[in-house]
């Protein structure tokens, strides 16, 4: 099983709402991360979870907020979003240690700020 | 600053061609090179590259890495509608922090019937 998921599929918010992104995994990894990509762009790396702790955090305004329970499952926590938010957010997990393991990533959650 | 390019940034085709994807980098601690297709949402993994010199091959599609240039190239032979898509390139890095992906730009290609 390659497959890592993620809900919503698509996600409409105005800027004062709170919601959360979901990810999961079963396949045994342990560095999970979240990505932004805007249209025409490559993916831009947000945050990454090693064994369930922050292990890099690329500056990214606290209106996100990630959060990793257990090895299996990652959030994003979303509030007080801005329009420029708006883009495709794709998690994706692997193997940690030493940047030797690719990286699989979900289907992404298409987010909306109005 | 790590940087990763790709070339060409689009690129159409006809079925049955040959296409050349170029990938190039200036990075600090590589680890490996990554390529990935992205059709309408989740890049889908193709290789991982980590030694110079040696094809990575599936189905259609190759791969190579060359350290001494600093560059990686991925062919698609006798090409299809559906390979149209973008073609990611990611290098793999080791920070302070940890490892992180940097991508490139991508390539967009389109193959028309």
């Amino acid at each position: 099983d390659t497959e890592v998921t993620q809900t919503p599929k698509h996600l409409v918010m105005g800027m004062t709402n709170k919601k959360s992104l979901k990810c999961e995994q079963h396949m045994g990894h342990r560095a999970m991360y979240w990505y932004k990509q805007k249209a025409k762009k490559p993916p831009e790396l947000m945050f990454v979870y090693s064994y369930e702790k922050l292990s890099i955090n690329e500056s990214v305004p606290s209106r996100f907020s990630p959060e990793c329970p257990n090895s299996s499952l990652l959030h994003l926590h979303l509030h007080a979003l801005q329009p420029e938010d708006s883009a495709l957010y794709l998690c994706a997990s692997s193997y940690p240690g030493q940047a030797l393991y690719e990286q699989y990533f979900g289907p992404g959650t298409r987010l909306t700020v109005t | 600053e790590d940087k990763v390019v790709q070339s060409p940034l689009s690129l159409v085709v006809h079925e049955g061609d040959t296409v050349t994807l170029n990938c190039s980098y200036e990075v600090t601690n590589f680890r490996s090179l990554l390529w990935y297709k992205q059709e309408k949402k989740a890049p889908t993994f193709l290789f991982m590259l980590t030694s110079s010199g040696i094809e990575k091959k599936s189905g259609r599609l190759s791969s190579i890495l060359d350290k001494k240039e600093l560059s990686s190239i991925l062919n698609i032979t006798a090409t299809q509608t559906g390979d149209s898509a973008i073609y990611l390139c990611a290098v793999a890095v080791m920070g302070t922090s940890g490892s992180r992906l940097t991508f490139g730009e991508g390539t967009q290609l389109t193959v028309n019937p």
